[in-house]
């Protein structure tokens, strides 16, 4: 298995409710990043939470990091429909280097 | 200010043909990253280029592949003897250099090949 795993491969909520994703890593980090794509479309940034840092907010996202048990998690709280969505997490072992991306969350917001 | 341009973004290609792939960086920005994803999974890194030279292509498979980010012009991934397998979307990413925030991607490049 790689770098950067996602839990759960697919969510399926309804608007309004919260989404939880975790990934799961394995080697050393640098910094952990979280990415939005929608379908056919490239990457958008959402977040960048560095390995000296346990928790991270930027509007309606929460991103938590736990260095010992090497997992990170994002919520999207109070979701829309406007999030469908596949989230990826990255990590690197320095800024600017290469990024490992795990396989994704799908979520689904139904209206 | 421009972010990361890639072209095209839809090639379609017939077995056995080449695919060239471009990739304009953001501007200040001097190194390159290529990542390919297929259906359903997650971008899986290819290759890192700097201006004139290969950091790092541990991602990048051995036959049919290869990379250049020259002095003067976009970067490309080049895709010899293409095959279905092939068939992806293949980002492009840019940065200021080691140590720098501020990765960016570009809107990708979807490879079919027939």
């Amino acid at each position: 298995s790689q770098q950067g795993e996602e839990d759960p491969q697919a969510l399926s909520i309804q608007e309004g409710e919260n989404a939880t994703m975790n990934c799961s890593y394995k080697t050393s980090i640098n910094n952990l990043q979280w990415y939005r794509q929608n379908s056919g479309r490239g990457l958008v940034h959402l977040i960048l939470i560095r390995s000296n840092e346990r928790e991270k907010h930027s509007g309606r996202l929460r991103v938590t990091l736990d260095t010992s048990k090497k997992s990170s998690s994002l919520l999207i709280t109070a979701s829309r429909a406007a999030d469908t969505a596949s989230y990826f997490c990255a990590t690197d072992k320095a800024a600017g280097n290469k990024l490992t991306f795990g396989g994704g969350t799908r979520v689904l917001v139904k209206p | 200010n421009a972010g990361v341009m890639q072209n095209p973004r839809h090639l379609v290609r017939r077995r056995g043909q080449e695919a060239r792939l471009r990739c304009s960086p953001m501007k200040g920005h001097s190194h390159v990253y290529w990542y390919r994803q297929l259906p359903e999974e997650g971008l899986k890194f290819m290759v890192y280029l700097q201006k004139e030279n290969i950091i790092d292509e541990s991602g990048m498979p051995k036959e049919r592949f290869s990379a250049e980010f020259p002095k003067e012009g976009p970067s490309i991934l080049r895709i010899q003897q293409v095959v279905r397998g092939d068939s992806a979307a293949y980002f492009c990413a840019s940065s200021p250099g080691p140590g720098e925030l501020g990765y960016t991607f570009g809107s990708g490049t979807r490879l079919t090949v027939v």
